[in-house]
C-alpha cells in the first residue's frame, strides 16, 4: 500500500520556469512533511518541510504549499534553473511516543531544468 | 564537520550469502535510520536506532537487522541474500530522535546481489 503518491514521475520546465510537485497521503496521522533533493551519485538532502498547521512555507525560491481537508501537499520551485535539475522526493512521517516512525517516501520526480 | 560515511560505497555478493554495511553518523548525532533504494519500491524505511537501541522498524523480513555502538555508529545485516535484496542502502543521521530532527543521509552502499 503506497501512502504517499507523488506525480509526475518526471518533469521537464523551461530555465525560469516554475516547477510544480504534487504529493497526496493517505495517513492523517502524519504530522511532519518534508521535501527531499537527490542527485546522482548521493543521499536526499533536506530541502524543505513544513507541519500541517500551516498552509504554505517559503524558502528562498521553493515553496511548499499544504492542504490538510484535500490530504495534499505540493513543491514549488519558482525561477527554475539548471542546477535544479535532480530527483525530487516528498516524504511524511508521523511521531510516536516521541519518537518517528521513519519517513514515508514518495516515488519521486526526475526533474530536469532545459537552459 | 565530516558527513555521514557510509562503507563500503559498493559491493557485490551471491545469493545465499550474508553482509554487513557500515554507518558513521555525523560527529555528535545519536540518531541512525536506514533507508533501502530501489527503482521499484523507490526510498523505504529499514529501522532507526538510537542510543544503542532500535526504535522503529519498517515492514522488512528478519533477514534484516542492524546495531548501533556506544560511538553511536551503526551496522545492518542481511543475512540469505535474495537477488531482490539488490538496492541502494542508505543510512542517515540526527542529532536527537524524532521527526523534527533534520535527517542526514551518507551516499549510500550500492549492493548487487549476482
Amino acid at each position: 500500500q503506497q501512502q504517499v503518491k507523488q506525480s509526475p514521475q518526471s518533469l521537464i520546465v523551461q530555465k525560469g520556469g516554475i516547477s510544480i510537485i504534487n504529493c497526496a497521503y493517505e495517513n492523517t496521522a502524519f504530522d511532519y512533511f518534508p521535501w527531499y533533493q537527490q542527485f546522482p551519485g548521493k543521499g536526499p538532502a533536506l530541502l524543505i518541510a513544513i507541519r500541517p498547521d500551516v498552509s504554505e512555507k517559503k524558502e528562498g525560491r521553493f515553496t511548499i504549499s499544504f492542504n490538510k481537508s484535500a490530504k495534499q501537499f505540493s513543491l514549488h520551485i519558482m525561477d527554475s534553473q539548471p542546477g535544479d535539475s535532480a530527483t525530487y522526493f516528498c516524504a511524511a512521517t508521523q511521531g510516536s511516543g516521541g519518537g518517528a516512525d521513519g519517513l514515508t517516501f514518495g516515488k519521486g520526480t526526475h526533474l530536469i531544468i532545459q537552459p | 564537520k565530516a558527513g555521514v560515511t557510509q562503507t563500503p560505497r559498493y559491493l557485490i555478493k551471491t545469493r545465499g550469502q550474508q553482509v554487513t554495511l557500515s554507518c558513521s553518523p555525523i560527529s555528535g548525532h545519536r540518531s541512525v535510520s536506514w533507508y533501502q533504494q530501489t527503482p521499484g519500491q523507490g526510498l523505504q524505511f529499514l529501522f532507526e536506532y538510537f542510543s544503542e537501541t532500535q526504535r522503529n522498524k519498517g515492514n522488512f523480513p528478519g533477514r534484516f537487522s542492524g546495531r548501533q555502538f556506544s560511538n553511536s555508529r551503526s551496522e545492518m545485516n542481511v543475512s540469505t541474500l535474495e537477488l531482490g535484496d539488490s538496492a541502494l542502502y542508505l543510512c542517515a543521521s540526527s542529532l536527537g530522535q524524532g521527526r523534527y530532527y533534520e535527517q542526514y543521509f551518507g551516499p549510500g552502499t550500492r549492493l548487487t546481489v549476482t
